[in-house]
């Protein structure tokens, strides 16, 4: 079955504690993203990644860092995190050259 | 402006309404348009996918795109209670680009 799993799915830490999400695919898709949900600003695009070793900035990447080190999995790492960073993040992949999206199930990250 | 502007509702219909969800876009180079039903606690998954203007029919679900208007529209024919979701249009110039993403409006189909 073709899945975009993420973990952990919720999570909650205290500002300044670094921490990864976890990001695997099965589908061996070329690219692989980042999304931040927040009510009323809809989703974001953090990073994304159009192969191994090749990842770019997508509209709000401040306070966050990706690794693309094998095609199956892209971490997003939070540093040293920031109540403003209390989100719903999405992992997605596509095919290279594709339109279409496939998300995991989300990870909720609450920072105090 | 957003680039993408999309009533967040909440939208609350009797079952077996017609329910009618827009999204209007300003950048041209749109060509590809998709809706994706977000069920509460899960992530977005496909529901329709078009390219370019006209009418695409699924089951109980028709996507409408009017690129002279810069207007798409998705209609649920027959609501269910399970179609209770919050429904995200997107879109891209295709090519390798980003998709660009509506709020999301967030609909209720009561019994």
């Amino acid at each position: 079955e073709a899945q975009v799993t993420q973990n952990p799915r919720y999570l909650i830490t205290v500002t300044g504690k670094k921490l990864t999400v976890t990001c695997s695919q099965n589908m061996n898709h070329e690219y692989m993203s980042w999304y931040r949900q927040d009510p009323g600003l809809g989703l974001r695009q953090i990073y994304y990644s159009m192969n191994v070793e090749v990842t770019d900035k997508g509209d709000v990447p401040e306070g966050y860092k990706v690794s693309r080190k094998e095609k199956r999995n892209f971490p997003l790492i939070l540093e040293s995190p920031s109540p403003n960073q209390t989100s719903l993040y999405f992992c997605a992949t596509r095919r290279s050259g594709a339109n279409v999206l496939t998300f995991g199930a989300g990870s909720r990250l609450t920072v105090l | 402006q957003k680039e993408v502007e999309q009533d967040p509702g909440p939208l609350s219909v009797p079952e077996g309404a017609i329910v009618s969800l827009n999204c209007t876009y300003s950048n041209s180079a749109f060509q590809y348009f998709m809706w994706y039903r977000q069920y509460s606690r899960k992530g977005p998954e496909l529901l329709m996918y078009t390219y370019s203007s006209g009418n695409k029919e699924d089951g109980r679900f028709t996507a409408q795109v009017d690129k002279s208007s810069k207007y798409i529209s998705l209609f649920i024919r027959d609501s269910q209670p399970s179609d209770s979701a919050t429904y995200l249009c997107a879109m891209t110039a295709g090519g390798g680009n980003k998709l660009t993403f509506g709020t999301g409006t967030q609909l209720k189909v009561e019994l």
